[in-house]
C-alpha cells in the first residue's frame, strides 16, 4: 500500500495565518490526491481533488499543488471556520489511503 | 441535496459481528452510477478504506480486511450495509458511510457525519 505522511502533524496559528500542510507519497502518485476538511461530530469534507482542483463552493482561500510524491495545501488567509483537521488522500492505487492527519489549531 | 446516515449498534461483543447501515436520502441508490462505501477511523489511528459497492452490485475490498467484510445494497431501503465477521478490539472505531460519484476515481465526495463501534465483552 501508498503510505502517505503528513507535515507536520500539528499546528498552531493565528486568524490571518497564511499555512501550509505537506503531504508526501511513499512512491509516485501523479496528481491522484485529493484532501479533506474534518472538524469534529461532523462528516468529513472534501476539499480538492486532483491535487489542485477546488471542489465546488470551497472559499478560494484554499489551494493545492503538487505532483509525484510531493504536495502541498496552502490556507492563504485563516478564517475561523478553517480550525479542523485535514487529510490528503492518495487514488493512484488500490486501496486508497489517507495521511496521518494534520490538526489545526487556534493561537 | 445526498444525505448519508449510519446507523447500528454502538457495542459488539469480540467473536461477534458488525452490521451497520447507511440511509441514502435525497437520491435514489439503484438511480445512480455512484460507488457507496464505507471508512473507519480507530481512535489515534489514520483513516482506513474498508471497501466500496458500485450501485450494479459489484464489490471492492480492502485487501486487509477482505476476508472478514461484506458490503451490500438494500435498493428497496435506499441503504447500504457493512459486516464485519470476527470482531476484535482492533475493529474499535468511528465508521463512516461516503460516496464516491466516479466511476474510475476514489475520492469520497460525501461523507455521513460517522458512528462510533466499540467492541467490547
Amino acid at each position: 500500500d501508498i503510505q502517505l505522511t503528513q507535515s507536520p502533524s500539528f499546528l498552531s496559528a493565528s486568524i490571518g495565518d497564511r499555512v501550509t500542510i505537506t503531504c508526501r507519497a511513499s512512491q509516485g502518485i501523479s496528481s491522484y490526491l485529493a484532501w479533506y476538511q474534518h472538524k469534529p461530530g461532523k462528516a468529513p469534507k472534501l476539499l480538492i481533488s486532483a491535487a489542485s482542483t477546488l471542489q465546488s463552493g470551497v472559499p478560494s482561500r484554499f489551494s493545492g499543488s503538487g505532483s509525484g510524491t510531493e504536495f502541498t495545501l496552502t490556507i492563504s488567509s485563516l478564517q475561523p471556520e478553517d480550525f479542523a483537521t485535514y487529510y490528503c488522500q492518495q487514488l493512484n492505487s488500490s486501496p486508497p489511503t489517507f495521511g496521518q492527519g494534520t490538526g489545526l489549531e487556534i493561537k | 441535496q445526498l444525505q448519508l446516515q449510519e446507523s447500528g449498534p454502538g457495542l459488539v461483543k469480540p467473536s461477534e459481528t458488525l452490521s451497520l447501515t447507511c440511509t441514502v436520502s435525497g437520491d435514489s441508490i439503484s438511480g445512480s452510477s455512484y460507488h457507496w462505501g464505507w471508512i473507519r477511523q480507530p481512535p489515534g489511528k489514520r483513516l482506513e478504506w474498508i471497501g466500496s459497492i458500485y450501485y450494479s452490485g459489484n464489490t471492492y475490498y480492502n485487501p486487509s480486511l477482505k476476508s472478514r467484510v461484506t458490503i451490500s445494497v438494500d435498493t428497496s431501503k435506499n441503504q447500504f450495509s457493512l459486516k464485519v465477521t470476527s470482531v476484535t478490539a482492533a475493529d474499535t472505531a468511528v465508521y463512516y458511510c461516503a460516496v464516491t460519484y466516479s466511476r474510475s476515481d476514489w475520492y469520497f465526495d460525501l461523507w455521513g457525519r460517522g458512528t462510533l463501534v466499540t467492541v467490547s465483552s
